[in-house]
């Protein structure tokens, strides 16, 4: 299976900061890379497909960029909505992987 | 609305069974490749298996392979997961997720999930 190495696993942050999350796989994936938002209790949401497609309804201050095996979730002015776990995903291989995850905290 | 609610869940001992439901509704089922994915509480997102839409093909990943097995039932708007041999390590919180767009394999609805607990 291919694997997505996630980091940092954890950020602190304060509203209005801009916030980079990275994800590397473990070989070349081309732009299959979704990202998701997690809040406590509840099922992810997605925010970025295909690597840099904004899903309907999400704000514009998050933007996904990358490709091949280094993919970047960008968060521009970070909104207290915003402090929650961030997940990326492939789907080139025959398996879908996850990242273990970021959280992003209150500083 | 778009809905995907999941049952089945709950405490069943190991090497026990346990079969999970994701009912849908808002959206016409028929159309979509479905999946599971868990998630270990606490911890990271793990995909299980897949189903496409009229639910002539389906995989699964290798740590479940052989124990568990996706149907659906379009008339139903139904999925289903049947765990068999459960083992303490498929411990987790069990989502139902559509298939937004089969390119890109990203999921644009989760059902809000149901627990499965392995426990003697």
């Amino acid at each position: 299976d291919i694997q997505m190495t996630q980091s940092p696993s954890s950020l602190s942050a304060s509203v209005g900061d801009r916030v980079t999350i990275t994800c590397r796989a473990s070989q070349t994936i081309r732009n299959y890379v979704n990202w998701y938002q997690q809040k406590p209790g509840k099922a992810p949401n997605v925010l970025i497909y295909s690597a840099s497609s904004l899903h309907s309804g999400v704000p514009s201050r998050f933007r996904g960029s990358g490709s091949g095996t280094d993919f970047t979730l960008t968060i521009n002015s970070l909104q207290p909505e915003d402090f929650a776990t961030y997940f990326c995903q492939q789907n080139y291989g025959t398996a879908p992987t996850f990242g273990q995850g970021t959280k992003v905290e209150i500083k | 609305e778009v809905q995907l609610v999941e049952s089945g869940g709950g405490l069943v001992q190991p090497g026990g069974s346990l079969r999970l439901s994701c009912a849908a509704s808002g959206f016409t089922f028929s159309r979509y490749w479905m999946h599971w994915v868990r998630q270990d509480p606490g911890k990271g997102l793990e995909w299980v298996s897949r189903i496409n839409s009229d639910g002539s093909s389906t995989s699964y990943a290798d740590s479940v392979k052989g124990r568990f097995t996706i149907s659906r039932d379009n008339a139903k708007n139904t999925l289903y997961l049947q765990m068999n041999s459960l083992r303490g390590e498929d411990r987790a919180v069990y989502y139902c997720v559509r298939v937004g767009d089969f390119w890109s394999g990203y999921y644009d609805y989760w059902g809000q999930g149901t627990l499965v607990t392995v426990s003697s």
